[in-house]
């Protein structure tokens, strides 16, 4: 069984196009999360939710749009793509109260924008 | 804000080499350091972690002591494989509740035969 699962694993989408990235997770962990990986391999946060609760909202532009319709799935949304949005996007999840222990990441989703 | 900082890369090591990949960090209080490894087509994979000074993490031959005097959590192998080959990332959470993981800029490691 996946613990976290993002689909699709490959999209490939022109300029201008709206596209869903999905995640699940069947830890039972009450914290989600949505890192973005460049093409120099940095990866950085953009949002978490605990309990459907929108938690860390870094600096991201607002064409992107997390949605979690309960504590086990965290989708982004992305309007009007741009060519700086192609990247690697990893969804992860945690326990709150053990944050420290780390995080359960998906295998990510390749995002290419033509 | 918290910081890591890992040496650059890429490295290069011939199979049953010796391998440290260091890494630094800023943040305030006592922060969880973890080592992730991201193999080629894949997410990342948790390697190790410590949680508090002095403690070691190991995993599949690797180990990393967290060190509070130097704020450095160094990665070692003391025979590396093929593989082995893959990113390796230092990242660090402050301690408690909904600790984001801020991660280093990742090293390509790979290792030939």
């Amino acid at each position: 069984d996946t613990a976290v699962s993002q689909t699709p694993k490959y999209l490939v989408t022109q300029m201008g196009n709206d596209k869903s990235i999905k995640c699940e997770q069947n830890l039972g962990h009450d914290t989600m999360y949505w890192y973005k990986q460049d093409s120099k391999k940095f990866l950085k946060i953009m949002f978490s939710y605990n309990n459907k609760e929108l938690i860390i909202n870094e600096t991201v532009p607002n064409r992107f749009s997390p949605k979690s319709p309960d504590k086990a799935h965290l989708n982004l949304h992305i309007n009007s793509l741009e060519l700086g949005d192609s990247a690697v996007y990893f969804c992860a999840s945690s326990q709150w109260d053990r944050g420290a222990y780390g995080y359960t990441f998906g295998s990510g989703t390749r995002l290419t924008v033509v | 804000g918290n910081s890591v900082t890992q040496m650059e890369g890429p490295v290069t090591l011939s199979e049953e080499a010796f391998l440290t990949i260091n890494c630094t960090y800023t943040a305030t209080g006592y922060p969880s350091l973890f080592w992730y490894v991201q193999y080629p087509g894949e997410g990342l994979q948790l390697l190790l972690k410590a949680t508090k000074a002095d403690d070691k993490g190991s995993n599949k031959g690797f180990e990393a002591t967290y060190r509070k005097e130097t704020t450095s959590f160094h990665l070692e192998k003391g025979s590396v494989q093929v593989s082995d080959s893959a990113v390796y990332f230092c990242a660090l959470s402050d301690a408690g509740a909904n600790s984001k993981l801020t991660f280093g800029k990742g090293i390509t490691l790979s290792v030939r035969p």
